[in-house]
């Protein structure tokens, strides 16, 4: 099955400078990259995503770009504000995120330092 | 438009008892999909139903199981539970694959 790997596990960025957070997948037949915020108490968010047949994505200060042939794809957030705190999920899947599930990664603390 | 709503947020259970959790999608959407999420294991695909069929399964023991109704609500029940199976229990609802999954806040699980 699907293993996706996220680094780092913890972030800390002071405020305004951009924050990029990795992951890496193994089956080559996901197709769909989405990206979620997780804030305390809270159920994750969706917060921008990508599909296999688009390198890169932009969303305002968030962006996503997508290595299909390294099988890598990354998460940036320029000029980083306090509320950008809260834990991040990269996530994988084969069916654009629907029977199969999806694959998610470990997450990353994003601590956004004043 | 109203969101994912999971009942109950909170409970505690006690070893070798059942419990049965409630997700009401957002209008409209037919798929229903529930995940696991732990501080050790991260989030984890448990089911999803979509048009009152389990279309996939993740790797989880017989013990867990759902099913979802006519109007799109689910459930899902844990048998003879154990205390790894605290945790909070997400569910997430889509319009249809490929789409979207929102999810609800979550019910979260305690087992003594």
């Amino acid at each position: 099955g699907e293993n996706v790997e996220q680094h780092p596990s913890t972030l800390s960025v002071q405020e305004g400078d951009s924050a990029v957070i990795k992951c890496t997948y193994s089956d080559s037949a996901s197709n769909y990259f989405p990206w979620y915020k997780q804030e305390l108490g809270k159920g994750p968010q969706l917060i921008i995503d990508i599909r296999s047949n688009v390198g890169e994505k932009k969303d305002q200060r968030i962006a996503v770009t997508l290595n299909k042939t390294a099988k890598h794809f990354s998460l940036h957030i320029t000029e980083t504000q306090p509320e950008d705190s809260a834990v991040y999920f990269c996530a994988a899947s084969p069916s654009g995120g629907g029977a199969d599930g999806l694959t998610f990664g470990k997450g990353t603390h994003l601590i956004i330092q004043p | 438009k109203a969101g994912v709503t999971q009942t109950p947020r909170y409970l505690i259970k006690t070893r070798g008892q059942q419990v049965t959790l409630s997700c009401s999608p957002i209008s409209g959407h037919r798929s229903v999909s529930w995940y696991q999420q732990t501080p050790g294991q991260g989030l984890q695909f448990l089911f999803e139903y979509f048009s009152e069929t389990q279309r996939n399964k993740g790797n989880f023991p017989g013990r867990f199981s759902g099913r979802q109704f006519s109007n799109s609500r689910s459930e899902m029940n844990v048998s003879t539970l154990e205390l790894g199976d605290s945790a909070l229990y997400l569910c997430a609802s889509s319009q249809g694959p490929p789409g979207e999954l929102f999810f609800g806040e979550g019910s979260r699980l305690t087992v003594l």
